[in-house]
Parts: structure tokens; sequence; C-alpha cells
């Protein structure tokens, strides 16, 4: 079964400084995709951002971007400028290539943004 | 509008009883998804269905049971109420099948606690 291992419990950057989060998974398949899903206090899990894996290119929206490094099998999330807003649990997340059926997550960081 | 709806937000009941949880969505997905978010964010899948097949089905115990009248509908009931069953519970959809890398949107999110 893949396994998606993120290694920080927490996090805290300083407002408008950039922060990284990092994200291993592991796997035998060589097509599948990659997500970063945010969780405000709300609770609403929201997608900041998604690779596939057969693009070298990564994936960048607006101040989120990736570092996607697949011989290693990681995933990294940079948030540029950091917000009070960016504040969240963030959570990485693994899905396979031919199944859409079988989304499997990370434990989760959570980020802080100190003022 | 809101994409997918989950009701109640908050449900507080005691072991042993029976509830349900439902959760429709607007977006004409084909997959839709329950997980259950304990209480150190830990996000785990328990049903999948699509055109009303069960496509997973984590280790659930069989007190939980998804039910979905329509494509737009996906219910969770569970039965014999357990303390352990205390937690979030997500209702999620998704374009696709048998392709991987859809995003998955989430409702709000369902609060259960048992006491």
């Amino acid at each position: 079964a893949q396994t998606v291992t993120q290694s920080q419990p927490e996090m805290s950057v300083q407002e408008a400084e950039t922060v990284t989060l990092s994200c291993t998974y592991d796997t035998s398949e060589s097509d599948y995709y990659l997500f970063w899903y945010k969780q405000p206090p709300s609770r609403q899990m929201i997608l900041v951002i998604r690779q596939e894996a057969y693009k070298q290119q990564n994936a960048t929206e607006n101040r989120f971007s990736v570092n996607f490094q697949k011989a290693a099998k990681s995933f990294s999330l940079k948030i540029s400028d950091s917000q009070l807003g960016d504040a969240a649990m963030y959570f990485c997340a693994y899905n396979e290539e031919y199944n859409n059926n079988d989304m499997r997550f990370g434990a989760g960081t959570r980020l802080t943004v100190k003022p | 509008d809101t994409a997918v709806s989950q009701t109640p937000k908050y449900l507080v009941t005691q072991m042993g009883n029976d509830k349900s949880i439902k959760c429709e969505q607007n977006l004409g997905h084909d997959t839709m998804y329950w997980y259950k978010q304990d209480s150190k964010k830990f996000l785990k899948i328990m049903f999948s269905y699509n055109n009303k097949e069960l496509i997973i089905n984590e280790t659930v115990p069989n007190r939980f049971s998804p039910k979905s009248p329509d494509k737009a509908h996906l219910n969770l009931h569970i039965n014999s109420l357990e303390l352990g069953d205390s937690a979030v519970y997500f209702c999620a959809s998704s374009q696709g099948r048998d392709r991987g890398g859809y995003e998955q949107y989430f409702g709000p999110g369902t609060r259960l606690t048992v006491t």
C-alpha cells in the first residue's frame, strides 16, 4: 500500500517570509498524482496545488509552488510571502493514475503564521 | 451555491444510538466518498461510491453503512454508536472513476460526539 509521510507535525513562519513543508511517499507505481490540501480552522478542505508525476515541471499556483523529486519520492510545498490566512493544517496526498477511488493522505502539518 | 453539503454539522449522541449523516453534491461528479478525521487530524477514507457501486471499504466496521439514493447523494448510517466513533466525518466528491488525479471537493464536515 502506498504511504504518505509528513515528518513535520508543526511549522511556524513569520508573515511575509517563506516556508517549506515536507512530504515523502512510498509507491511502486510510475504514474500517479500528488496533491497538497489546506484545512483552515473552519475545517473546510481546500485543494492548494496538484502535480502529475509524469510532468518534470514543478506545479505553481500564485504564492504556492512544489519541489517534486520523483526519484527521491519527495513532494514539498513552498509558500512564499506567507500571509496570516495561510495558517492551517496542510495535508499531502497521493492518488494512483488508474484509480480515482483511493486517495491517501499524510498526517498533516500545522502551519502557524506569526504577524 | 455550496458544492458539497453535509447535514448536520454537529451531532451529539449517546452510545448505542443509531444516527445518519447526509451528503449532497451539486457538481455532477461520478464518485463520492466518506472520510473519517480523528482527534489527531489523521484523515482516512472509509467508503467510495461510483454509480451506486461501492468501490472501497477500508476495514470499516459493518456498523457503518453508506447509502446512495442517487448519484448526487451519499448518506452515512451508523448503528450502535461507540465512544471511538467520535470524530469529524467528511463527505467528498470527484469526477471520474477509472483514472486518478481528479481534485476531490470536500464538504464542511460533521463533528460527531458520542457520550
